[in-house]
Formats: C-alpha cells, sequence, structure tokens
C-alpha cells in the first residue's frame, strides 16, 4: 500500500554541518511529495513541495529531488542553524484530488551552537 | 498567505466528558478538511477526511459517534471529543486544503487535549 518511511527517527548535528534525511515513498500512481517541519510547541509547517518527478523544491536553504526511479525524496542542507532544530515530516499524496496524505513518522533534528 | 487557526490551544477535560475544538482557515477556502491525533508515541493518526459536498470519511478505529465533525463552510470546521479518556490525550490537528495551491495541506498550530 502508499507509504512513507523515514528511517531516521533522530539526527544530531553542528552548526554549519550537512544535513541529509532519508525519506521513501510507496505507491502505483504519481503523488506530490511535501516536505514539513515542526517547531516545538507549534504546528507543522509546509517547508517545500514537489508535484512533477525529477524536479526539485527548494525553501530558506533547504532542498529536496523528487526521484521517481528511487522513490526517493531526501532533503538536504548544505549548512544547518540552531534555529532548524525541529521535527521534520516528509509527505506524500497522490493525484491532485481530495485523497489522503502519508506521512513519515518523523526526523528530529538537533543542531548544537 | 494561508492560515490556519486552531482554539483553543490547550485543554484539560475530566475522564469522561467532552471538549469541543475548532479550526478556522483564513485567506483562502478549505474545500476539505483533514483531523489528524499526534500523539508522543506516533506520527500523524489521520481521524476523519470532511470535504464540501461529500459525506465526512472517518478512518479506522475513529467513528463519527466518538469524534463528530462539522464542517458547515468553506472556512470553518470543528471536532468534539466526546467522552474522553487518557488514550484520547494527544495534539490534535487541522488540516486545511486549499484546491487552488495544489491541493497543499496547510495545518493549524493544534489543540493539545489533557485529561485528567
Amino acid at each position: 500500500g502508499d507509504s512513507v518511511i523515514q528511517m531516521q527517527g533522530q539526527v544530531t548535528l553542528s552548526e554549519n554541518d550537512f544535513l541529509f534525511i532519508n525519506c521513501t515513498y510507496s505507491t502505483t500512481g504519481y503523488p506530490t511529495l511535501f516536505w514539513y517541519v515542526q517547531y516545538s510547541g507549534e504546528g507543522p509547517q509546509l517547508l517545500l513541495q514537489v508535484t512533477t518527478a525529477n524536479n526539485k523544491g527548494s525553501s530558506r536553504g533547504f532542498e529536496a529531488t523528487y526521484d521517481k526511479g528511487t522513490t526517493s525524496f531526501h532533503l538536504q542542507k548544505t549548512s544547518v542553524q540552531e534555529i532548524d532544530s525541529a521535527v521534520y515530516y516528509c509527505a506524500m499524496r497522490e493525484g491532485t484530488g481530495y485523497q489522503n496524505f502519508y506521512f513519515g513518522k518523523g526526523t528530529s533534528l538537533t543542531v548544537i551552537p | 498567505g494561508a492560515l490556519v487557526y486552531q482554539y483553543p490551544r490547550r485543554t484539560i477535560c475530566k475522564s469522561g466528558t467532552s471538549m469541543r475544538m475548532e479550526c478556522q482557515a483564513v485567506g483562502f477556502q478549505a474545500t476539505s478538511v483533514a483531523w489528524y491525533r499526534q500523539s508522543p508515541q506516533k506520527t500523524f493518526e489521520l481521524i476523519a477526511l470532511s470535504t464540501v459536498n461529500s459525506a465526512i470519511k472517518y478512518e479506522q478505529n475513529f467513528t463519527q459517534e466518538k469524534f463528530p465533525i462539522s464542517h458547515p463552510n468553506l472556512s470553518f470546521s470543528s471536532m468534539t471529543v466526546l467522552n474522553a479518556y487518557l488514550e484520547d490525550r494527544g495534539l490534535y490537528l487541522c488540516g486545511a486544503r486549499d484546491h487552488t495551491r495544489q491541493n497543499t495541506l496547510y495545518f493549524g498550530a493544534g489543540t493539545r487535549l489533557s485529561v485528567l
């Protein structure tokens, strides 16, 4: 069935380190892929989304490429800052209608100053 | 921009009582609203999806009898947790979908429910 897999539950980095959060998805259709970020005490915020395969989305220094070949949508950032500490959720929506969103289990990022 | 407001932000209720939470979409028309619960142990649990002009669709383990939802217009939705018990604790998130923005889901800050 449809699913989103994030293998990393927690990631701890120092400021200016390179960030890589793994995300793979499973579906038979043509999904739109998302990354949401949830800061402590807040609801999830949309970070970026990509609708078309092989395209890249970027926002606030974060980027992710929709790779249909490997069914992946990994999140990267060249140089993380303390303010990036949050939980990052990879998500998928198949199609353009009112289908459900599927979320990964989230990756908690802690950036040490 | 698209904003979603939820209130109350936090609430405490006694075991066996009920509480109602509200969700307001501002700046866009929420053609569908998804209610999720986020507990410390799990990621997002979809409770139900409410779409304008369609019946509310509840996910397995969630029922209308326990979580009645009202979605009277394109900017407002409410959900009640009836007879709340400890297992109902968590952060209840409202995700409103904007059909003009590729059906992107915008979340409110959530209503955190504690049950005594």
